[in-house]
Protein backbone atom coordinates (compact mmCIF):
# COMPACT_ATOMS: atom_id res chain seq x y z
CA UNK A 1 0.00 0.00 0.00
CA UNK A 2 1.07 3.43 -0.71
CA UNK A 3 1.78 5.77 2.48
CA UNK A 4 0.36 9.40 1.83
CA UNK A 5 1.10 11.58 4.57
CA UNK A 6 -1.39 14.89 4.67
CA UNK A 7 -0.97 17.45 6.50
CA UNK A 8 -2.50 19.38 8.50
CA UNK A 9 -5.07 16.98 9.77
CA UNK A 10 -7.14 19.09 11.01
CA UNK A 11 -7.46 22.84 11.16
CA UNK A 12 -9.93 25.69 12.83
CA UNK A 13 -9.62 28.67 10.53
CA UNK A 14 -10.82 32.73 10.46
CA UNK A 15 -13.30 33.05 7.57
CA UNK A 16 -11.47 35.73 5.00
CA UNK A 17 -8.10 33.38 5.63
CA UNK A 18 -6.03 30.74 3.54
CA UNK A 19 -4.82 27.24 4.34
CA UNK A 20 -2.67 25.36 2.66
CA UNK A 21 -2.68 21.64 2.44
CA UNK A 22 0.19 19.78 1.71
CA UNK A 23 0.52 15.89 0.03
CA UNK A 24 3.00 13.91 0.34
CA UNK A 25 3.82 10.06 -1.43
CA UNK A 26 6.55 7.95 -0.68
CA UNK A 27 7.10 7.02 -4.49
CA UNK A 28 6.85 8.57 -7.75
CA UNK A 29 2.58 8.34 -8.79
CA UNK A 30 1.71 9.49 -12.40
CA UNK A 31 -1.37 11.27 -11.14
CA UNK A 32 -2.40 13.10 -7.80
CA UNK A 33 -6.23 14.10 -7.20
CA UNK A 34 -7.51 16.58 -4.41
CA UNK A 35 -11.26 15.35 -3.42
CA UNK A 36 -14.02 17.62 -1.39
CA UNK A 37 -15.93 15.19 0.91
CA UNK A 38 -18.77 18.02 2.78
CA UNK A 39 -20.03 16.93 5.73
CA UNK A 40 -22.14 14.17 5.56
CA UNK A 41 -21.38 13.99 1.64
CA UNK A 42 -19.68 11.65 -0.65
CA UNK A 43 -16.19 12.81 -2.74
CA UNK A 44 -16.02 15.56 -4.75
CA UNK A 45 -13.19 15.52 -7.28
CA UNK A 46 -11.89 19.48 -6.87
CA UNK A 47 -8.96 18.93 -9.13
CA UNK A 48 -6.06 16.68 -11.06
CA UNK A 49 -2.65 17.91 -10.03
CA UNK A 50 -0.56 17.59 -13.03
CA UNK A 51 3.35 17.57 -12.50
CA UNK A 52 4.91 20.29 -14.69
CA UNK A 53 1.53 22.31 -15.55
CA UNK A 54 -1.86 23.81 -14.45
CA UNK A 55 -4.00 21.75 -12.41
CA UNK A 56 -7.22 20.21 -14.15
CA UNK A 57 -10.08 22.03 -12.52
CA UNK A 58 -13.63 20.31 -12.55
CA UNK A 59 -16.64 22.04 -13.18
CA UNK A 60 -17.41 24.57 -10.16
CA UNK A 61 -14.34 24.98 -8.85
CA UNK A 62 -11.30 27.73 -9.57
CA UNK A 63 -7.92 27.67 -9.77
CA UNK A 64 -8.61 31.13 -8.11
CA UNK A 65 -10.40 30.00 -5.04
CA UNK A 66 -8.24 26.35 -5.08
CA UNK A 67 -4.68 26.78 -6.35
CA UNK A 68 -3.10 23.65 -6.70
CA UNK A 69 0.89 22.80 -7.04
CA UNK A 70 2.44 19.77 -7.97
CA UNK A 71 6.18 20.72 -8.09
CA UNK A 72 7.47 16.82 -8.31
CA UNK A 73 6.12 13.18 -8.81
CA UNK A 74 5.34 12.83 -5.06
CA UNK A 75 4.55 15.99 -3.87
CA UNK A 76 1.19 18.62 -3.99
CA UNK A 77 -0.54 21.41 -2.15
CA UNK A 78 -4.24 22.44 -2.21
CA UNK A 79 -4.80 26.28 -1.04
CA UNK A 80 -8.18 26.74 0.19
CA UNK A 81 -8.18 30.58 -0.26
CA UNK A 82 -10.33 32.90 1.07
CA UNK A 83 -12.40 30.96 3.29
CA UNK A 84 -15.84 31.04 4.45
CA UNK A 85 -17.95 28.68 6.38
CA UNK A 86 -19.03 26.89 3.63
CA UNK A 87 -15.48 25.22 2.75
CA UNK A 88 -15.74 24.03 6.27
CA UNK A 89 -15.09 20.32 4.76
CA UNK A 90 -12.55 17.38 4.72
CA UNK A 91 -10.05 17.78 2.01
CA UNK A 92 -8.59 14.22 0.83
CA UNK A 93 -5.67 13.79 -2.07
CA UNK A 94 -5.26 11.19 -3.97
CA UNK A 95 -3.45 9.35 -5.88
CA UNK A 96 -2.94 6.35 -8.71
CA UNK A 97 -0.02 4.95 -10.18
CA UNK A 98 1.57 3.83 -7.19
CA UNK A 99 4.11 1.20 -7.79
CA UNK A 100 1.56 -0.97 -5.03
CA UNK A 101 -1.01 0.31 -7.27
CA UNK A 102 -2.99 -2.21 -9.62
CA UNK A 103 -5.33 -0.05 -10.79
CA UNK A 104 -6.67 1.55 -7.90
CA UNK A 105 -6.03 4.71 -5.84
CA UNK A 106 -5.00 5.40 -2.92
CA UNK A 107 -6.04 8.21 -0.62
CA UNK A 108 -4.58 10.07 2.38
CA UNK A 109 -6.19 10.42 5.65
CA UNK A 110 -7.76 14.08 4.99
CA UNK A 111 -7.96 17.37 6.41
CA UNK A 112 -10.65 18.28 8.43
CA UNK A 113 -11.34 21.76 7.97
CA UNK A 114 -13.52 23.78 10.36
CA UNK A 115 -14.06 27.76 8.83
CA UNK A 116 -15.24 29.85 11.53
CA UNK B 1 -19.62 10.43 -18.62
CA UNK B 2 -19.98 8.24 -15.69
CA UNK B 3 -21.84 7.91 -12.52
CA UNK B 4 -22.64 5.65 -9.70
CA UNK B 5 -26.46 5.25 -7.81
CA UNK B 6 -26.44 3.80 -4.24
CA UNK B 7 -30.13 3.75 -3.37
CA UNK B 8 -30.64 4.38 0.48
CA UNK B 9 -28.44 6.45 2.24
CA UNK B 10 -28.77 4.07 5.55
CA UNK B 11 -28.64 -0.06 6.14
CA UNK B 12 -28.47 -1.40 9.13
CA UNK B 13 -28.33 -5.51 9.90
CA UNK B 14 -27.90 -7.15 13.06
CA UNK B 15 -24.49 -9.46 13.98
CA UNK B 16 -23.91 -12.46 11.86
CA UNK B 17 -26.95 -11.32 9.34
CA UNK B 18 -25.66 -10.67 5.92
CA UNK B 19 -24.70 -7.74 4.45
CA UNK B 20 -25.63 -6.06 0.97
CA UNK B 21 -25.15 -2.77 -0.23
CA UNK B 22 -26.34 -2.18 -3.72
CA UNK B 23 -23.90 -0.41 -6.54
CA UNK B 24 -25.35 0.63 -10.08
CA UNK B 25 -23.12 2.39 -12.51
CA UNK B 26 -23.48 4.45 -16.03
CA UNK B 27 -20.15 3.80 -18.02
CA UNK B 28 -19.61 5.08 -21.74
CA UNK B 29 -16.56 2.80 -21.68
CA UNK B 30 -15.91 -0.83 -20.01
CA UNK B 31 -15.49 0.40 -16.02
CA UNK B 32 -13.54 -0.35 -13.58
CA UNK B 33 -15.56 -0.48 -9.81
CA UNK B 34 -14.24 -0.04 -6.78
CA UNK B 35 -15.52 -0.50 -3.27
CA UNK B 36 -14.26 1.64 -0.99
CA UNK B 37 -14.67 2.18 3.00
CA UNK B 38 -14.57 4.59 5.76
CA UNK B 39 -14.32 4.53 9.25
CA UNK B 40 -15.08 7.44 11.31
CA UNK B 41 -12.53 10.47 11.06
CA UNK B 42 -10.16 7.98 8.42
CA UNK B 43 -9.19 8.22 5.18
CA UNK B 44 -10.51 5.82 2.38
CA UNK B 45 -9.98 2.17 2.44
CA UNK B 46 -9.76 0.12 -0.38
CA UNK B 47 -12.30 -3.11 -0.26
CA UNK B 48 -12.06 -5.00 -3.52
CA UNK B 49 -11.94 -4.02 -7.47
CA UNK B 50 -13.26 -4.83 -10.62
CA UNK B 51 -10.59 -4.02 -13.47
CA UNK B 52 -10.78 -6.87 -15.59
CA UNK B 53 -11.24 -10.50 -15.55
CA UNK B 54 -13.08 -12.83 -13.08
CA UNK B 55 -16.49 -11.17 -12.39
CA UNK B 56 -16.73 -12.45 -8.61
CA UNK B 57 -14.40 -10.11 -6.95
CA UNK B 58 -13.15 -10.90 -3.02
CA UNK B 59 -11.61 -8.40 -1.10
CA UNK B 60 -10.35 -8.02 2.62
CA UNK B 61 -12.39 -8.42 5.59
CA UNK B 62 -14.44 -11.20 4.17
CA UNK B 63 -16.31 -8.90 1.66
CA UNK B 64 -16.82 -9.38 -2.28
CA UNK B 65 -18.88 -8.26 -5.23
CA UNK B 66 -20.00 -9.50 -8.37
CA UNK B 67 -19.59 -7.29 -11.69
CA UNK B 68 -22.68 -7.91 -13.81
CA UNK B 69 -22.46 -6.06 -17.00
CA UNK B 70 -26.24 -6.58 -18.23
CA UNK B 71 -27.44 -5.04 -15.01
CA UNK B 72 -24.65 -2.47 -14.90
CA UNK B 73 -24.46 -3.07 -10.81
CA UNK B 74 -21.48 -4.21 -8.68
CA UNK B 75 -23.37 -5.12 -5.47
CA UNK B 76 -21.00 -5.46 -2.47
CA UNK B 77 -22.04 -8.19 0.04
CA UNK B 78 -20.69 -10.14 3.38
CA UNK B 79 -22.17 -13.47 4.89
CA UNK B 80 -22.23 -12.74 8.02
CA UNK B 81 -21.79 -8.85 9.39
CA UNK B 82 -19.43 -7.93 12.29
CA UNK B 83 -19.91 -5.15 14.55
CA UNK B 84 -16.18 -4.06 13.38
CA UNK B 85 -18.05 -3.78 10.14
CA UNK B 86 -20.31 -0.30 10.49
CA UNK B 87 -18.81 2.19 8.62
CA UNK B 88 -19.35 4.52 5.38
CA UNK B 89 -19.31 2.52 2.02
CA UNK B 90 -18.52 4.28 -0.94
CA UNK B 91 -18.99 2.73 -4.53
CA UNK B 92 -17.00 4.12 -7.12
CA UNK B 93 -16.15 4.57 -11.14
CA UNK B 94 -13.60 5.04 -13.78
CA UNK B 95 -12.84 4.41 -16.98
CA UNK B 96 -9.75 2.81 -16.17
CA UNK B 97 -5.96 2.63 -14.56
CA UNK B 98 -4.32 5.78 -13.36
CA UNK B 99 -8.22 7.91 -13.76
CA UNK B 100 -10.17 9.97 -11.89
CA UNK B 101 -13.10 8.41 -9.81
CA UNK B 102 -16.77 9.20 -9.63
CA UNK B 103 -18.00 7.86 -6.34
CA UNK B 104 -21.57 7.70 -5.11
CA UNK B 105 -23.12 8.87 -2.31
CA UNK B 106 -22.29 6.45 -0.16
CA UNK B 107 -24.01 4.12 2.56
CA UNK B 108 -23.75 3.86 6.60
CA UNK B 109 -23.97 0.62 7.43
CA UNK B 110 -24.73 -0.28 11.25
CA UNK B 111 -24.65 -3.36 12.43
CA UNK B 112 -26.84 -4.43 15.83
CA UNK B 113 -25.45 -6.57 18.61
Amino acid sequence: SAVISQKPSRDICQRGTSLTIQCQVDSQVTMMFWYRQQPGQSLTLIATANQGSEATYESGFVIDKFPISRPNLTFSTLTVSNMSPEDSSIYLCSVVGHAASSGEAFFGQGTRLTVV
Amino acid sequence: AQSVTQLGSHVSVSEGALVLLRCNYSSSVPPYLFWYVQYPNQGLQLLLKYTTGATLVKGINGFEAEFKKSETSFHLTKPSAHMSDAAEYFCAVSTGANSKLTFGKGITLSVRP
